[in-house]
């Protein structure tokens, strides 16, 4: 159980593309998806969080006109990094958190996704 | 503020045990978890513990003590497989979760 897709896994596009990146739970409800970004050999960092229906919230530093989220159901959430550059290069993953019990449910990562920026 | 550390790196034998600690300080705390992630992979959920004490999982195993803001992961019976990084992560009093660094640990034949 606690499945989460996410898609594409690999990205390799030119400067100034606009890159979508779908996240869904495949078998649970998540009330909140969370997006990342690592660079090589460096630990996770949050970007966004996003509750389905509202509006996503960002970390300090996180551009969101540049890096759109939309939570429009219960198993979708999408990234879109817009007019994406060389310095967008990175590994993207979403996670998922289960609706039932509140907060103590662990997050269940996608695969992430490689967007390299050309 | 949110202070959560861990070592960068450690090295370990196949077949042996590995110890990897995980320290934190934070004024508001909803559980700590530890996370497996190999190289160029996601991150994938190990073990979560909230009250003090042993959770036991096969050949891992999670301790936390709240009052000295310290857990660590113990990874027995070492096989090559094991070698990724293993990141700790506390949840706040926001139900933030904030993540460790990492800790790379190495096994060798």
């Amino acid at each position: 159980g606690a499945v989460v897709s996410q898609h594409p896994s690999w990205v390799i596009c030119k400067s100034g593309t606009s890159v979508k990146i779908e996240c869904r739970s495949l078998d649970f409800q998540a009330t909140t998806m969370f997006w990342y970004r690592q660079f090589p050999k460096q630990s996770l960092m949050l970007m966004a969080t996003s509750n389905e229906g509202s509006k996503a919230t960002y970390e300090q530093g996180v551009e969101k006109d540049k890096f759109l989220i939309n939570h429009a159901s219960l198993t979708l959430s999408t990234l879109t990094v817009t007019s994406a550059h060389p310095e967008d290069s990175s590994f993207y993953i979403c996670s998922a958190r289960a609706v039932e019990t509140g907060d103590y449910q662990p997050q269940h990562f996608g695969d992430g996704t490689r967007l390299s920026i050309l | 503020g949110q202070n959560i550390d861990q070592p960068t790196e450690m090295t370990a034998t196949e077949g042996a045990i590995v110890q990897i600690n995980c320290t934190y300080q934070t004024s508001g705390f909803n559980g700590l978890f530890w996370y497996q992630q190999h190289a160029g992979e996601a991150p994938t959920f190990l073990s979560y513990n909230v009250l003090d004490g042993l959770e036991e999982k096969g050949r891992f195993s999670s301790f936390l003590s709240r009052s000295k803001g310290y857990s660590y992961l113990l990874l027995k019976e070492l096989q090559m497989k094991d070698s990724a990084s293993y990141l700790c992560a506390y949840l706040d009093s926001n139900y933030q979760l904030i993540w460790g660094a990492g800790t790379k640990l190495i096994i060798k034949p």
